[in-house]
C-alpha cells in the first residue's frame, strides 16, 4: 500500500491570510490530484498534475508537483470563508490504484 | 452534463443479506473505481476498473465484488454485509486529467 501523508490535518486561519498544504510520500506516482469536499458530498476535482515540477494556477489557488512526483503542494493566497472546507490529495499508479491522503480541514474565519 | 449516479443514497441493512450499490456514469470513461471514507481514516478503494471485463482489487477488497460488464456501469456487490461495513461509498469515472465522483451511499449495515 503507497501512502500519502497529508499535512496539516487541521488549519485554521483568518481572513486574508495565505496557506500550504503538503502532500508528502516516498513512492513515485504517475499523476496526483486534488479535491475538495463539502461534508456529505462526492470529492471535486481540482486540478491533476502529471509532470514532475508542474505548477498549474487556479485563482487564488497554486498547485506544485514535486521533481520526482512524489510530493505536491497546494497554496492559497488571500483565504476567503468559501474556501473552507476538505482538501483532499490522491495519487495515482500507472496500473490504476488510487491512493488518499487523509485530507486537510481548513477553516477560514471572517 | 456530466454525471455519475449511485444508488441508494441511503440504505440500512441486516447483517448477511446480500446488496447491490449501482454505480453509472454518462461520460463514456474507461476507468471507474469504488472508495469507502471512514472517520480517520480517509477515502480508501475498494476495487477499480481500467475497462469492461477489467477490474482490480484496491487496498481494502475484502469482502466486496465489483462487475464491469459495460462500460457505463459498475456495481458493488456485498454478498455478506458485516457490521464493518458501514461507511460512506463513493464511485467515481475518470480520465487521466478529469474525474467525477458520486454523490454518495451511506450504508449502515446492523
Amino acid at each position: 500500500t503507497q501512502l500519502l501523508e497529508q499535512s496539516p490535518q487541521f488549519l485554521s486561519i483568518q481572513e486574508g491570510e495565505n496557506l500550504t498544504v503538503y502532500c508528502n510520500s516516498s513512492s513515485v506516482f504517475s499523476s496526483l490530484q486534488w479535491y475538495r469536499q463539502e461534508p456529505g458530498e462526492g470529492p471535486v476535482l481540482l486540478v491533476t498534475v502529471v509532470t514532475g515540477g508542474e505548477v498549474k494556477k487556479l485563482k487564488r489557488l497554486t498547485f506544485q508537483f514535486g521533481d520526482a512526483r512524489k510530493d505536491s503542494s497546494l497554496h492559497i493566497t488571500a483565504a476567503q470563508p468559501g474556501d473552507t472546507g476538505l482538501y483532499l490529495c490522491a495519487g495515482d499508479t500507472n496500473a490504476g490504484k488510487s491512493t488518499f491522503g487523509d485530507g486537510t480541514t481548513l477553516t477560514v474565519k471572517p | 452534463e456530466a454525471q455519475v449516479t449511485q444508488n441508494p443514497r441511503y440504505l440500512i441493512t441486516v447483517t448477511g443479506k446480500k446488496l447491490t450499490v449501482t454505480c453509472s456514469q454518462n461520460m463514456n470513461h474507461e476507468y471507474m473505481s469504488w472508495y469507502r471514507q471512514d472517520p480517520g481514516l480517509g477515502l480508501r478503494q475498494i476495487y477499480y476498473s481500467m475497462n469492461v471485463e477489467v477490474t482490480d482489487k484496491g487496498d481494502v477488497p475484502e469482502g466486496y465484488k465489483v462487475s464491469r460488464k459495460e462500460k457505463r456501469n459498475f456495481p458493488l456487490i456485498l454478498e455478506s454485509p458485516s457490521p464493518n461495513q458501514t461507511s460512506l461509498y463513493f464511485c467515481a469515472s475518470r480520465t487521466r486529467t478529469e474525474a467525477f465522483f458520486g454523490q454518495g451511499t451511506r450504508l449502515t449495515v446492523v
